[in-house]
This record gives structure tokens, sequence and C-alpha cells, in this order.
């Protein structure tokens, strides 16, 4: 069975470039979060969906991110316009239950 | 807010013991317990709820002083494949799923 699947790997853009991050959850999984993680914050909690709806987004940082759910097998997390301190690995995760989540490999951006 | 482990790094020869820590200064619901090898995504252990349910990998132990908001994981006779950075992350108000994620424990076991 393939894990959480997330695209692209790498991502390189210049400040003001508007980027977005795919994540594709292990089927059948109802819960769907999206994190951040950089040297200085370690590992931040964005947003979590339950069977497709925002449930809580209070760790976005500002306006500028977005993240949708537009079926049960398909997210997207944009950052418009990006800047340098959106530089980070993004990781999306999936989870069955209350128990454990399920990291994708990450996306590594970086933003010049 | 963010909880605290300690130590923040420990080197171990293999065969060895560890213990992990995890505090926070806010009421738990659940301790859930992840580590992430370089280069890596995070990888499930454990999770201990309020109450005293735990699930988790067979030979991973920890426990969970909710009194104290206080969480230990146990490494016990340490491989080489034990090696890695291992994060407690911690949520409250009953839920399971928002996560607020300690900034790591680097562990190195060495032959």
């Amino acid at each position: 069975d393939a894990g959480v699947i997330q695209s692209p790997r790498h991502e390189v853009t210049e400040m003001g470039q508007e980027v977005t991050l795919r994540c594709k959850p292990i089927s059948g999984h109802d819960y769907l979060f999206w994190y951040r993680q950089t040297m200085m914050r370690g590992l931040e909690l964005l947003i979590y969906f339950n069977n497709n709806v925002p449930i809580d987004d209070s760790g976005m940082p500002e306006d500028r991110f977005s993240a949708k759910m537009p079926n049960a097998s398909f997210s997207t997390l944009k950052i418009q316009p990006s800047e340098p301190r959106d530089s980070a690995v993004y990781f999306c995760a999936s989870s069955p239950s209350a128990y454990e989540q399920y990291f994708g490999p990450g996306t590594r951006l970086t933003v010049t | 807010q963010q909880p605290v482990q300690s130590p923040q790094a420990v080197i171990l020869r293999e065969g060895e013991d560890a213990v992990i820590n995890c505090s926070s200064s806010k009421a738990l619901y659940s301790v859930h317990w992840y580590r992430q090898k370089h280069g890596e995504a995070p990888v499930f252990l454990m999770i201990l709820l309020k109450g005293g349910e735990q699930k988790g990998h067979d030979k991973i132990s920890a426990s969970f002083n909710e009194k104290k908001q206080q969480s230990s994981l146990y490494l016990t006779a340490s491989q080489l494949s034990y090696s890695g950075t291992y994060f407690c992350g911690t949520s409250g108000g009953g839920s399971n799923y928002k996560l607020t994620f300690g900034k790591g424990t680097l562990l190195t076991v060495n032959p």
C-alpha cells in the first residue's frame, strides 16, 4: 500500500511567486494534516482536515497561506506571495484514527 | 506552548539504555512520540492517553504522569537503528489531533 504522497519533493522559487504543494493521503484515512518544519521553530501544525473539512487552521501563519481539500484523495497548501522566511520542509500526514499519524516524505521549499 | 524535551542530545553505545523526557506547562490529554531520521519523515512510535491507554510499538515503552504533565520514553538495549531525533507531541482540550511538538532529542547509537 502506498504511503502519503507529496509533490514536488523540492521546490525553489523566487520571493513573490506563488507556491503550491500537493498531498495525496493514504486511502481510507479521514484526517489530513499539514506541518512545517524548520530548525528554529521545529515541527509546527499548520492546519488539519477531517473528512475534507478544515477543522483547525490556527497554525496557519498568515493570510498568504491557504489550504484546501477538494476530495478525500487530494489536498493542497498554497503560499501566495512567497517570502524567504517561508523556506522550510512541509510535511503532509494522514491518520485513520485518533492515534498514529503517517507522514509523507515532505517538500523542501526554498524561497530566494 | 511547546513542550520541553530533555536531554537535547544523547550518545549511547549499542546495548545501553536511554530515557527521554517531555514536560508541558499545560494540562495534557495525550502525548505522542515520533522518531525522525535525518532527511526522512517522522515515524510514529507511541501514544499515551489520559486515563492510561497506550498504543505503540512492542519494543518501545513510555510513561505518562498526568498530574505532573510529563512523559518519558524508555529505550532499552539500544540498537544502531534507534539513532535519530525523537519528538514528543502533546495535545490538550480533549483532542488527539492538534499536536504541539517539542524541539526534539537527538539520539546517536554507536557500535
